[in-house]
């Protein structure tokens, strides 16, 4: 399973765009990236899952470059209540595998 | 209809004792997965059922923890002999299919066990 590294924390203000990035230099070809968001005493929840080039759906858009070493989480105005952990997972199995995640904190 | 429910949300025990902690995942999910998280990390897996099975077990810690999902459906996760490292949020997650694309899973909220 590939191994990933995002930032540890972000800072933004409503309004304004974010995109998290997520570094994956060992993914391997059936991998798809997935990521979820995490707010305090909450299980995780599925935000968006891609394979390659763009996917967007009602919340976020997921870039992936050709050759998916990395991929970025794309949050259009964000609002006071985005403020979460944003986890990126690489893989093709069953089980996820999270790492730390990014801490992202929205300011009013 | 109903997410993941998880009970109980809190469990304190003391050291030694034994506990269970149970999940009842969505309505026709076949995929039932046990996750523990500990304050400040991601969660961090345990084990998987496909129906009844155990289709990976890999993530238990030791021979302490063991879990049952004897109908396919609820499962309960059982710790022994529980130790002041056992004291972390228990997540358990259903999702309709296994592997691969799409396979989102569906969090419960977690019971957080605090060994005194």
């Amino acid at each position: 399973l590939a191994k990933t590294t995002q930032p540890i924390s972000m800072d933004s203000y409503e309004g304004q765009e974010v995109n998290i990035t997520c570094s994956h230099n060992n993914i391997a070809t059936n991998d798809y990236i997935t990521w979820y968001q995490q707010f305090p005493s909450q299980g995780p929840r599925f935000i968006i899952q891609g394979y390659k080039t763009k996917v967007t759906n009602e919340v976020a858009s997921l870039f992936i470059p050709a050759d998916r070493k990395s991929s970025t989480l794309s949050l259009p105005r964000v609002s006071l209540s985005d403020t979460a952990v944003y986890y990126c997972l690489v893989g093709y199995t069953d089980k996820l595998i999270f790492g730390t995640g990014t801490r992202l904190q929205v300011f009013p | 209809g109903a997410g993941v429910s998880q009970t109980p949300s809190n469990k304190v025990t003391e050291k030694g004792k034994y506990v269970e902690l149970r999940c009842d995942p969505i309505s026709g999910h076949t995929a039932l997965y046990w996750y523990r998280q500990s304050l400040g990390q991601g969660p961090e897996f345990l084990i998987y059922f496909q129906g009844t099975g155990a289709a990976d077990d890999s993530g238990l810690p030791n021979d302490r923890f063991f879990a049952v999902r004897p109908e396919g459906s609820v499962s309960t996760l059982k710790i022994q002999r529980t130790e002041r490292g056992d004291s972390a949020v228990y997540l358990c997650a259903s999702s309709s299919y296994w592997g691969g694309e799409n396979n989102e899973q569906f969090f419960g909220p977690g019971t957080r066990l605090t060994v005194l």
